[in-house]
């Protein structure tokens, strides 16, 4: 069975500071991956997705980026963190097909001082 | 373009009674839909997918929801509410790569 990871669970980071959050995903091959993040009482909002390693689309533009150095890799990073970046980050997976489910990992609580 | 809407961003029901949360969409073509569960500080957890197989859509949790192209709508329902269903509750069409999600709906069980 499919399992996808993500680390670390919770972050407390200083403004101006950088970011690397990590994600997996095990027990299958060539996922399609997405980064979202949920500001507090807010919805999803869609960062980044990758249907290939090294292929990255990017949907809001702003101070993150995103890596795929491995097929089941998905790596969030940012150079110099603001406040705003604070919130929960969501990696999910899907297959490759069209339509397919989206399943997403446990997150991780980004908290910027 | 495509969009999904959740009315009402918070719903209360008490324990027993019936739960009813709205979803509608906005596509020239049907898309594949879905609900997700969100619990406080986890990832988002499938509760029912609709893929045009069959209109009436069964989920885990005793969830159901039925997909009514007339109406453009996937509203989700449960017979009988129970506190374990406090979450919140997301909306979600399929596209080519990405979906697209509602804003969500905290559902409130009151004792």
């Amino acid at each position: 069975s499919q399992t996808i990871h993500q680390w670390p669970a919770t972050l407390v980071q200083p403004v101006g500071s950088p970011l690397s959050l990590e994600c997996t995903v095990e027990g299958t091959s060539n996922p399609n991956l997405y980064w979202y993040r949920q500001a507090a009482g807010r919805g999803l909002q869609l960062l980044f997705y990758s249907v290939g390693i090294g292929q990255i689309s990017s949907e809001v533009p702003q101070n993150l980026s995103a890596s795929r150095p491995q097929d089941r890799q998905f790596i969030l990073s940012s150079k110099k963190l603001l406040l705003s970046d604070s919130g929960f980050y969501l990696c999910a997976w899907s297959g490759s097909q069209y339509q397919e489910t989206q399943y997403f990992g446990p997150g991780t609580r980004l908290l910027v001082l | 373009a495509q969009s999904v809407t959740q009315l009402g961003s918070h719903v209360s029901v008490s324990e027993g009674a019936l739960v009813l949360l709205r979803c509608n969409y906005s596509s020239s073509v049907p898309p594949y839909l879905f609900w997700y569960v969100q619990y406080p500080n986890q990832g988002l957890q499938l509760l029912l997918k609709y893929t045009s197989a069959a209109t009436l859509v069964k989920g885990i949790n005793g969830f159901e929801a039925e997909f009514k192209k007339s109406e453009t709508s996937f509203h989700l329902t449960k017979p009988s509410a129970h506190m374990s269903d406090a979450a919140e509750y997301f909306c979600a069409a399929s596209g080519t790569y990405k979906y697209i999600f509602g804003t969500g709906t905290r559902l409130k069980v009151l004792a």
